[in-house]
């Protein structure tokens, strides 16, 4: 299994709403990573986890939570979010942390906030 | 900090046509890696050089990493319409482990 997971593929919520991206892998993988990513830009880095500890964070705003529950599993709880925030997240998993290692994507969240 | 650039930012081309997309670094970077997004789709790994001077090849693609370790490109020939979409390569921040910086990508289309 070389597929990573992500749920639900488009969310529509409200600046005062709350909600949770969900990011799943079964390779085995030791690092997982959260971009954002505006239309026509590359991806940007939010945050990284290696073997379930948070090991960078791109100065997100803190309306942005990561959490890893376990060595599969990444979420991304969302709280006040802003307009400016509406982007396709994608995350991604490597086998280990660092640079060496290819990062496969999930197919991403389409997150449109109103 | 580092920056990595890449050019064109797009490219359109006739199917049948060459294609190449080159990235540059304002660093040395430790290595580099190519991804490829169709449009709507999500990132997909394409390949990764590491050594001065390497040149890999997968079919009609051939990848390059310059000599100084600070530039690459990739070259398409004999584009096809599933050469569609944006191209970007990707090289660790020099003061990060764990982190690698995308290019800003060259996106393609080809002309059937």
């Amino acid at each position: 299994d070389t597929e990573v997971t992500q749920t639900p593929k488009h969310l529509v919520m409200g600046m005062t709403n709350k909600k949770s991206l969900k990011c799943e892998q079964h390779m085995g993988h030791r690092a997982m990573y959260w971009y954002k990513q505006k239309a026509k830009k590359p991806p940007e880095l939010m945050f990284v986890y290696s073997y379930e500890k948070l090991s960078i964070n791109e100065s997100v705003p803190s309306r942005f939570s990561p959490e890893c529950p376990n060595s599969s599993l990444l979420n991304l709880h969302l709280h006040a979010l802003q307009p400016e925030d509406s982007a396709l997240y994608l995350c991604a998993s490597s086998q280990e942390p660092g640079t060496a290692y290819e990062q496969y994507f999930g197919p991403g969240t389409r997150l449109t906030v109103t | 900090g580092q920056q990595v650039m890449q050019i064109p930012q797009y490219q359109h081309v006739q199917e049948g046509e060459d294609f190449t997309t080159y990235c540059n670094s304002s660093t040395t970077l430790s290595n580099i890696q190519w991804y490829k997004q169709r449009p709507g789709g999500h990132p997909v790994f394409l390949i990764q050089l590491v050594k001065s001077g390497e040149v890999k090849k997968q079919k009609r693609l051939t990848f390059q990493f310059g000599e100084a370790k600070k530039n690459s490109s990739l070259h398409i020939t004999a584009t096809q319409t599933t050469d569609v979409g944006t191209y970007f390569c990707a090289g660790r921040r020099e003061t990060s482990y764990d982190k690698v910086i995308f290019g800003p990508g060259t996106s393609l289309s080809v002309i059937p």
